[in-house]
């Protein structure tokens, strides 16, 4: 597809169930980043995968937060036994390596996850 | 520990007039500057970059930026503000240590009145 896409777009669970949010990036894009972004906040750096290299999970809140990527393809961001403070939009972006748009991230349009 | 700072959680300008949204930042290292907008109900949307080169860096949307590394600052400027501008800005940066770990700040909500 011509940018990033992320599904679902609206989430509604319950709180303690597990939700998974996809993300696919830009073809060609080796780096792939998460963030959160609550009501009316800034955004919350979550994970950033590289290419093949260890990914930098060092915004991840808790241990309920994991992601995991292929390759240089799809991610899922998973939160099991979610909590009402998980409510928040939900961003990816990806950007490529080389040449005039290194560095430059192209955000999807989020997942909004609601948890009841 | 990179971090970005954006003082005013709000900016109010009126048409026509010239805006600045301000940005300070700390990195170790040399930064890497970007500047993003949020439209309401629209994604993010990057505006423009500071790598290396020209402290003063023109982006989209006739918006431009300037780089002063001795006051750590990025802030965002445009000579003569619109309606259509009104928005959520974020600063961000990076530093050049090879990661690519982006620090986003909380953002300043831009306000353009006719």
């Amino acid at each position: 597809g011509a940018g990033v896409s992320q599904s679902p777009s609206n989430k509604v669970t319950e709180k303690g169930k597990d939700v998974e949010l996809r993300c696919d990036p830009i073809s060609g894009h080796t780096a792939l980043y998460w963030y959160r972004q609550r009501l009316g906040q800034g955004l919350e750096f979550l994970i950033y995968f590289q290419g093949n290299s260890a990914p930098d999970k060092s915004g991840l809140p808790s241990d309920r937060f994991s992601a995991e990527r292929t390759g240089e393809s799809v991610s899922t961001l998973t939160i099991q036994r979610t909590q009402q403070e998980d409510s928040a939009v939900y961003l990816c972006a990806s950007s490529p390596i080389g040449g005039s748009s290194t560095d430059t991230q192209y955000f999807g349009p989020g997942t909004r996850l609601t948890v009841l | 520990a990179q971090s970005v700072a954006q003082p005013e959680d709000q900016v109010n300008v009126a048409e026509g007039n010239p805006l600045t949204v301000k940005c300070t930042y700390s990195v170790s290292g040399n930064p890497y500057l970007f500047w993003y907008v949020q439209y309401p109900n629209r994604g993010l949307q990057f505006l423009l970059k500071y790598i290396t080169g020209d402290n003063l860096v023109k982006g989209s949307y006739g918006f431009e930026a300037e780089f002063n590394k001795s006051q750590t600052s990025f802030h965002l400027k445009k000579p003569s503000a619109l309606v259509s501008d009104s928005a959520l800005y974020f600063c961000a940066v990076r530093d050049n240590t090879g990661g690519f770990k982006t620090i986003f700040g909380a953002g300043t909500r831009l306000f353009v009145k006719a």
